[in-house]
């Protein structure tokens, strides 16, 4: 089945010490996102690209960065986790937006980074 | 910053009842979609409603948009044990990006 898939599903990390996330789809969406939602709140959107464009929110901090090598996957770099940065870290796919037509972003599982 | 607001911030019903669930925003949208969470997952799409469009049923669900009120609500018929979990409205911009409501966190007890 056609999916996104996010590995691992749970990570631990120390402070400080830097992490990489990784995303992968099968659906061949040409845009890839990254959310962070903390507990019992919204996701928060982080970046995304569109196909190589990369495209940060203006929020996001410079200690989160990401990559995407080719069309299915995508990696969330946090170079020096705090204690702040623990949370579920959610990758989506979809098509671009086109006007008219439906733009559903499919979710991954999550990954849930734990900061010691 | 967050986009929809939702009402209640929890609900809890037991199993054959209606759950109805409000979303608010504050600025013009392209369509405003539905998904739903369970507990430590990611999300999944339930429905989407685009502006031109005033109701939409999939299934038991049932959403409402009303733009002058820039308004939205969920309405899950003859809930299930099965539908408990958190549902989050997110509008749609123009620019493509979708930006969620706080989620209201619906417990379905049988």
């Amino acid at each position: 089945d056609a999916m996104v898939i996010q590995n691992p599903r749970y990570q631990v990390t120390q402070f400080g010490k830097p992490v990489t996330l990784s995303c992968s789809q099968t659906l061949n969406h040409n845009v890839m996102y990254w959310y962070q939602q903390k507990s019992s709140q919204a996701p928060k959107l982080l970046f995304h690209y569109y196909d190589k464009d990369f495209n940060n929110e203006a929020d996001t901090p410079d200690n989160f960065q990401s990559r995407r090598p080719n069309t299915s996957f995508c990696f969330l770099d946090i170079r020096s986790p705090g204690l702040g940065d623990a949370a579920m870290y959610l990758c989506a796919t979809s098509f671009p937006w086109v006007a008219g037509k439906n733009n559903e972003q499919f979710f991954g599982p999550g990954t849930r980074l734990t900061v010691l | 910053s967050q986009q929809g607001e939702e009402d209640p911030q929890a609900l809890s019903i037991q199993e054959g009842e209606n759950a109805t669930m409000n979303c608010s925003y504050k600025t013009s949208i392209n369509n405003l979609q539905w998904y739903r969470q369970n507990s430590g997952r990611g999300l999944v799409h339930l429905i989407l409603i685009r502006s031109n469009e005033r109701e939409k049923h999939s299934g038991r669900l049932r959403v409402t948009l009303d733009t002058s009120k820039k308004s939205s609500s969920l309405l899950i018929t003859a809930s299930r044990a099965a539908d408990t979990a958190s549902y989050f409205c997110a509008t749609h911009d123009s620019w493509g990006k979708l930006q969620f409501g706080a989620g209201t966190q619906v417990v379905v007890t049988p």
